[in-house]
C-alpha cells in the first residue's frame, strides 16, 4: 500500500469554526489531491498540488483553502465551516513522472462532519 | 466537459453470477480510464485500467474494455463472491498523464448474498 494517512481520521465540529485536514505521504510523489465524497456524486476535486508551494483549484474549491510547504504534506482548510461540507475528505497522490496513466493512491479518507 | 455516468445501484447479485457494471463517458481527446474499488470504511484502490482504445485492463478476475466507439469502459466478472461486495468507481483521466484530477462517476454499490 502507498504510504498516505491523513488526520484526524474523524471530526465533528461546529459551524464556523475553522478546520485543518492534513494529507501526509512518504511515497515522494509530486502530486497531491483534496477530494470530497458524497452521496450520489462520487468524488469530486477540491485542490490539487503539482508541487511545493504549486496548488490550484479543483471542481468544488469553494470555501476550501490548500497550503504545501513540503512535498510530504498537503494541508486542507475550511476557514469557516458550514454544514455543507459535511462530507468525507479524500487524499490521493500521484507522480505522473513515473505513470503514463496518471494512477492515482487513495488514503483512507476523513470523516467530518459540521453541526 | 469531461463526465463519466455509471449505474448507482445498488446492484444485488447472488455469488457465483456474471457481472457487469456499465460506464460510459464523454471526453474530448483520448482519455485513460480506470476502475476503483472502495471496501466498507476504506479508501480507494486501483481496480484495473486502460490507456487507449481496444486495451483490456484486468485483476482480481474483474476485466473492462476500453471502447472508443461507444465511449464505454464496462466492468465484468464471470463469477463473483460475497468478498466482492463494494463500491465500485468508474473515472478517466483527461490530462493525457498531467495532473489535473480524475472525473469519477457517482458509483455502484454492489452486494453479493451467498
Amino acid at each position: 500500500d502507498a504510504g498516505i494517512t491523513q488526520s484526524p481520521r474523524h471530526k465533528v465540529t461546529e459551524t464556523g469554526t475553522p478546520v485543518t485536514l492534513r494529507c501526509h505521504q512518504t511515497e515522494n510523489h509530486r502530486y497531491m489531491y483534496w477530494y470530497r465524497q458524497d452521496p450520489g456524486h462520487g468524488l469530486r476535486l477540491i485542490h490539487y498540488s503539482y508541487g511545493v508551494k504549486d496548488t490550484d483549484k479543483g471542481e468544488v474549491s469553494d470555501g476550501y483553502s490548500v497550503s504545501r510547504s513540503k512535498t510530504e504534506d498537503f494541508l486542507l482548510t475550511l476557514e469557516s465551516a458550514t454544514s455543507s461540507q459535511t462530507s468525507v475528505y479524500f487524499c490521493a497522490i500521484s507522480d505522473p513522472g513515473t505513470s503514463v496513466q496518471n494512477e492515482q493512491f487513495f488514503g483512507p479518507g476523513t470523516r467530518l462532519t459540521v453541526l | 466537459g469531461n463526465s463519466v455516468t455509471q449505474m448507482e445501484g445498488p446492484v444485488t447479485l447472488s455469488e457465483e453470477a456474471f457481472l457487469t457494471i456499465n460506464c460510459t463517458y464523454t471526453a474530448t481527446g483520448y482519455p485513460s480510464l480506470f476502475w476503483y474499488v472502495q471496501y466498507p470504511g476504506e479508501g480507494l484502490q486501483l481496480l484495473l485500467k486502460a490507456t487507449k482504445a481496444d486495451d483490456k485492463g484486468s485483476n482480481k478476475g474483474f476485466e473492462a474494455t476500453y471502447r472508443k466507439e461507444t465511449t464505454s469502459f464496462h466492468l465484468e466478472k464471470g463469477s463473483v463472491q460475497v468478498s466482492d461486495s463494494a463500491v465500485y468507481f468508474c473515472a478517466l483521466d483527461y490530462s493525457g498523464g498531467g495532473a489535473d484530477g480524475l472525473t469519477f462517476g457517482k458509483g455502484t454499490h454492489l452486494i453479493i448474498q451467498p
